[in-house]
């Protein structure tokens, strides 16, 4: 198993829709959570952390279940500047270093 | 501040040619990284320092090396470049990788190889 999982992508949507995104994670010991953004042939810039309890930043929500292993970041009300590819970000992998997802694309439309 | 910077942006190489992808960042950070990044594959940690003078290998750490003579810079060296080391290449910097708590990293804007 991939230390790592993402949904395969591409997502495309139009302006306005709401999309959501999945990850799954292997090492249960991991202990921090994050979700980058990484836009076309540019480098990838932290989005936002992943609380246990959850957490928003405007139209960004992110989950973590630790229980399931699974973290998600919810976009409400999508703008054409979220095209982006989302990475999912563990850390606490067995190198103890941040172990990244293959990452999901999405597209917005108008 | 700069932040991370990596010199050159863009490079072609010969098989066998060895070349050193420079990085550095000037927010006095401890950890720094090299990350390659493939079509498919997502990020893939080469080598990765945290602190002057201590360097250690990642996942992917067969054809490179790296030297930590100070805490700005980081240069990754290509010993003898292979097609299968066409990637784009990333560093990064973070604070500090202490007690369980993890800071943002920042990323330099890549350096685009190409090695035929």
């Amino acid at each position: 198993r991939k230390e790592v999982e993402q949904d395969p992508g591409p997502f495309n949507v139009p302006e306005g829709a709401t999309v959501a995104f999945n990850c799954t994670y292997s090492n249960s010991a991991s202990q921090s959570f994050f979700w980058y953004r990484q836009d076309c042939r540019k480098e990838p810039k932290l989005l936002m952390s992943v609380y246990s309890s959850g957490n928003e930043d405007g139209r960004f929500t992110a989950q973590l279940n630790r229980a399931s292993q699974y973290i998600s970041l919810l976009i409400r009300d999508s703008k054409l500047s979220d095209s982006a590819t989302y990475l999912c970000v563990v850390w606490g992998g067995s190198q103890g270093n941040l172990i990244f997802g293959k990452g999901t694309k999405l597209s917005v439309k108008p | 501040n700069a932040g991370v910077t990596q010199t050159p942006k863009f490079q072609v190489l010969k098989t066998g040619q060895s070349m050193t992808l420079q990085c550095a960042q000037d927010m006095n950070h401890e950890y720094m990284s090299w990350y390659r990044q493939d079509p498919g594959m997502g990020l893939r940690l080469i080598h990765y320092s945290v602190g002057a003078g201590i360097t250690d290998q990642g996942e992917v750490p067969n054809g490179y090396n790296v030297s930590r003579s100070t805490t700005e810079d980081f240069p990754l060296r290509l010993l003898s470049a292979a097609p299968s080391q066409t990637s784009v290449y990333f560093c990064a910097s973070n604070p500090n990788l202490a007690g369980g708590l993890y800071n943002e990293q920042f990323f330099g804007p890549g350096t685009r190889l190409t090695v035929l």
